[in-house]
């Protein structure tokens, strides 16, 4: 079974402050997501990264960069954080399966809880 | 990427077969089928995926349309440890590195 770990699972930070969220994988997967999920809704991608030194943006990336300095390790950085991020966090890792290499199942971790006063 | 429209919440009993179903009336040649389901405090975990025609694992199985236009997940026995959000995703997998979009999901309950 794939192996996820996050850190913080629990982080409260104040307006206009820097949080970073951690990520580690040990399952050598090639590429690395972050969500958010918000009460009611279903989860959000925020970035991605194809492997080390690789960042993209995914649908929701305002506010928000990342990092992906090893294979192992994703972070999300929040420069100024505000209000409308707290949220939880979900990392996930995942590669490409299969004949032809086209299925891709995601392995998540157990997500960090944000709140921003 | 296909949108899946699925119902918003089911109800059930421990020990009955429960089918969830997933409307994908867009879905794509290269596209494939997924389902995640997620409970509380935890991230969503992978159940099971496919193509086409009918696919079974150790958890679940899933029967895919003809047209591939609905697709059925299918829990045998459920118990009160079945009970979670399950989400039915379609993506093109590694032609889209993998994006995945998560609608609402489907509530699933279970009563002892």
């Amino acid at each position: 079974e794939a192996a996820v770990t996050q850190s913080p699972r629990n982080k409260v930070a104040v307006t206009g402050g820097k949080v970073t969220l951690s990520c580690n994988q040990t399952n050598n997967h090639n590429n690395m997501y972050w969500y958010r999920q918000d009460t009611g809704h279903g989860l959000r991608l925020i970035h991605y990264s194809y492997g080390a030194g690789s960042t993209e943006k995914g649908d929701i990336p305002d506010g928000y960069k990342a990092s992906r300095p090893s294979q192992e390790n994703f972070s999300l950085i929040l420069e100024l954080a505000t209000p409308s991020q707290t949220s939880v966090y979900f990392c996930a890792s995942g590669d490409k399966e299969g004949l032809g290499g086209r299925r891709d199942t995601q392995y998540f971790g157990p997500g960090t809880r944000l709140l921003v006063l | 990427l296909a949108k899946t429209t699925q119902p918003p919440s089911m109800e059930a009993y421990e020990g009955q077969e429960v089918n969830v179903s997933c409307s994908h009336t867009n879905i794509a040649t290269s596209e494939y089928i997924y389902w995640y389901r997620q409970v509380p405090h935890q991230g969503p975990q992978f159940i099971i995926q496919g193509y086409k025609d009918y696919v079974v694992n150790e958890v679940a199985s899933l029967f895919i349309s003809a047209d591939r236009k609905l697709s059925t997940l299918s829990l045998p026995w459920v118990s009160l440890r079945d009970a979670a959000v399950y989400y039915c995703i379609v993506t093109d997998g590694g032609y889209n590195q993998g994006k995945l979009i998560f609608g609402q999901g489907t509530k699933l309950s279970i009563k002892p």
